[in-house]
């Protein structure tokens, strides 16, 4: 079983749709994130989660919504999507902060914006 | 700005040489955390080394912390084809599981 599973794997769309990409996991984890992995490989923390709460929103677009029905899954959803938005976006989540803050990473979301 | 910078960008080895990477950082941390991630793929966790920590040792891995020069580096001893990575080292700050990650080095090992 897959620890922390995001899906879909890619996604290729039009400039101006909205899309949302899906992630679960399965590790009994309080904490759940969403990071963006631009082109040079730079991973920049979006948002987390605590507990279906929010706890970090980095300065990210409004049109980027995070939402976490419960403590096991967070979606993203994207409004009217930019060529900039092109990118990896990956979901992670760990048990714990301070030193338990181990982040367990989802397999990536490749978006491709046309 | 970045919290972390590592250093070098790129590094290619032989198998069984030694890889050395290092990682700066700008503001005072809680630990530091090295992740590894193959061409893909998402992020695996290697180690963790708290702020009060040296010196921390994983089988085949060993991370040094310097909180005074607020550096880092990740030595992978006897390294093997299957090393071939991109490596990162991120911060943790203690605010609610923020991680800041460095721009990663590229690592080749040649068999």
């Amino acid at each position: 079983d897959t620890a922390v599973s995001q899906t879909p794997k890619y996604l290729v769309t039009q400039m101006g749709n909205d899309k949302s990409i899906k992630c679960e996991q399965n590790l009994g984890h309080d904490t759940m994130y969403w990071y963006k992995q631009d082109s040079k490989k730079f991973l920049k923390i979006m948002f987390s989660y605590n507990n279906k709460e929010l706890i970090i929103n980095e300065t990210v677009p409004n049109r980027f919504s995070p939402k976490s029905p419960d403590k096991a899954h967070l979606n993203l959803h994207i409004n009217s999507l930019e060529l900039g938005d092109s990118a990896v976006y990956f979901c992670a989540s760990s048990q714990a902060w301070g030193d338990k803050n181990i982040q367990y990473f989802g397999a990536g979301t490749r978006l491709s914006v046309l | 700005s970045q919290q972390g910078e590592e250093d070098p960008q790129a590094l290619s080895i032989q198998e069984g040489e030694n890889a050395t990477m290092n990682c700066s950082y700008k503001t005072s941390i809680n630990n530091l955390q090295w992740y590894r991630q193959n061409s893909g793929r998402g992020l695996v966790h290697l180690i963790l080394i708290r702020s009060n920590e040296r010196e921390k040792h994983s089988g085949r891995l060993r991370v040094t912390l310097d909180t005074s020069k607020k550096s880092s580096s990740l030595l992978i001893t006897a390294s093997r084809a299957a090393d071939t990575a991109s490596y990162f080292c991120a911060t943790d700050l203690s605010q609610g599981g923020k991680l800041i990650f460095g721009q990663g080095t590229e690592l080749s090992v040649k068999p």
